[in-house]
């Protein structure tokens, strides 16, 4: 059974890059029918999706936050990552990674990590 | 982007009754909805892909239909551990949206 977990710094100050990793356990990352996304929910909020992440590379970003999105991927260790640039308070959210199955739904979840920009 | 439109944004209904969550897509997105679960504190949980297609284990009182761009999530019998926020999100297109969310409670 697929499994993913986020993991990084809960806090990070204003300006600065929002670096978050999602480990994939009981599957691969290199499974051919999956998309490996970030999606987040701002307290109080609703969800908003970030990007997703083929194994191949290809990724695909929300244009309201492309210019500061970076999605990787790391075969070898079974992982995705995000990377968030020049960070404000409104980027104060939990940061969820999400399986895409098949361009489908989003059917498995991370249980989330909450990420606060604050000095 | 494809805006999607949920209606009511919240929800009271008594143990049993029948409730019904609309979301409307801002153009044509054929089947490809989907509409999740959330408790409090948690992440989200598939509980209708494709429009009509309940996610292994999901109980048979959540069904879904429409097509092209007005949709409908249903509970056939409010239990009261469906007091939850449940989204609507397309798969029509990039970048995927959902949308703002029912908050359903019970009286």
């Amino acid at each position: 059974q697929v499994q993913l977990q986020e993991s990084g710094p809960g806090l990070v100050k204003p300006s600065e890059t929002l670096s978050l990793t999602c480990t994939v356990s009981g599957g691969s990352v290199t499974s051919g029918n999956d998309y490996w996304n970030w999606i987040r929910q701002p307290p109080g909020k609703g969800l908003e999706w970030i990007g997703f992440i083929y194994y191949s590379g290809y990724t695909n970003y929300n244009p309201s936050l492309e210019s500061r999105v970076t999605i990787s991927v790391d075969t070898s260790k079974n992982q995705f990552s995000l990377k968030l640039s020049s960070v404000t308070a409104a980027d104060t959210a939990v940061y969820y990674c999400a399986r895409e199955n098949n361009g489908v739904g989003f059917d498995i979840w991370g249980q989330g990590t909450m990420v606060t920009v604050s000095s | 982007d494809i805006q999607m439109t949920q209606s009511p944004s919240s929800l009271s209904a008594s143990v049993g009754d029948r409730v019904t969550i609309t979301c409307q897509a801002s153009q044509d997105i054929s089947n490809y909805i989907n509409w999740y679960q959330q408790k409090p504190g948690k992440a989200p949980k598939l509980l209708i892909y494709d429009t009509s297609n309940l996610e292994t284990g999901v109980p048979s009182r959540f069904s879904g239909s429409g097509s092209g761009t007005d949709f409908t999530f249903t509970i056939s019998s409010l239990q009261p551990e469906d007091v939850a926020t449940y989204y609507c999100q397309q798969f029509d297109n990039l970048p995927r949206t959902f949308g703002q969310g029912t908050r359903l409670e019970i009286k």
